[in-house]
C-alpha cells in the first residue's frame, strides 16, 4: 500500500508569482483535503475534494485554488503569493469524506521572498 | 463551534519515566478526537483516536490516550518514555460544517525526552 506523496519537498518563490503543490492519495483514498502550516502553529484547513468536486473551505482567500483528478491526486494552486504564505502545506487523504482518519503527506515547504 | 487546547507548548520528561501530553476539547454532541506526531522535517503521522467506547484508547509506538468527559480531556499519555519519542504532537477534533469533515488542530505540544 502506498501512502500519501507529495511535490516538491521544498519550493522558494517571490510575491507575487504563482506556484502548484501536488499530491498523490493512497491507494482506495477518493477524499484529499490540504491544510497550511505556518510556523510554530497546527494546521489550518485549506479546502478538500471528494470526487472531484471542492467538498468545503477554510477560511482561505479565492486565490487558493485546487484541483482533483480521476485518479484522486490532487493540486493546490496559490496565485499573487504573499509573504505570509510561507508555510508547511500539507495534504491529506482519506477512504471518503466522512472517513474518520486522514493520513498526511510528508509535506511542500514554501517560502515566499 | 469545535476547538482544541493544549496547555503546554512544551513538555520535558527524563528517559524512562512516564509523559502526558495534555489536550482539552470543546465541542457540540460527541467528539470526535485524533492524535497526531509529527517529526522534523516530516508530515503529521496518525497515533490513535477515540470515537466511543472505552475510555483508555491504544495506539501506535506505545502511547494511548484516556477520554475523560467530565473535564473535557484527552491526555495522551505512555508509562516509559524514549528518547525516540521527542517530536511535535498535535490533538485534533473533527468538525463537520457545511458539509464537510475537517480537523480543528490544537498548537502542538513539543515533547522533549531527556537521557
Amino acid at each position: 500500500e502506498t501512502g500519501v506523496t507529495q511535490s516538491p519537498t521544498h519550493l522558494i518563490k517571490t510575491r507575487g508569482q504563482q506556484v502548484t503543490l501536488r499530491c498523490s492519495s493512497q491507494s482506495g483514498h477518493n477524499t484529499v483535503s490540504w491544510y497550511q502550516q505556518a510556523l510554530g502553529q497546527g494546521p489550518q484547513f485549506i479546502f478538500q475534494y471528494y470526487r472531484e468536486e471542492e467538498n468545503g473551505r477554510g477560511n482561505f482567500p479565492p486565490r487558493f485554488s485546487g484541483l482533483q483528478f480521476p485518479n484522486y491526486s490532487s493540486e493546490l494552486n496559490v496565485n499573487a503569493l504573499e509573504l505570509d504564505d510561507s508555510a508547511l502545506y500539507l495534504c491529506a487523504s482519506s477512504l471518503a469524506s466522512g472517513a474518520d482518519t486522514q493520513y498526511f503527506g510528508p509535506g511542500t515547504r514554501l517560502t515566499v521572498l | 463551534a469545535q476547538s482544541v487546547a493544549q496547555p503546554e507548548d512544551q513538555v520535558n520528561v527524563a528517559e524512562g519515566n512516564p509523559l502526558t501530553v495534555k489536550c482539552t476539547y470543546s465541542v457540540s454532541g460527541n467528539p470526535y478526537l485524533f492524535w497526531y506526531v509529527q517529526y522534523p522535517n516530516r508530515g503529521l503521522q496518525f497515533l490513535l483516536k477515540y470515537i466511543t467506547g472505552d475510555n483508555l484508547v491504544k495506539g501506535s509506538y506505545g502511547f494511548e490516550a484516556e477520554f475523560n468527559k467530565s473535564q473535557t480531556s484527552f491526555h495522551l499519555k505512555k508509562p516509559s518514555a524514549l528518547v525516540s519519542d521527542s517530536a511535535l504532537f498535535f490533538c485534533a477534533v473533527r468538525d463537520f460544517t457545511s458539509g464537510t469533515y475537517k480537523y480543528i488542530f490544537g498548537t502542538g505540544t513539543r515533547l522533549k525526552v531527556l537521557a
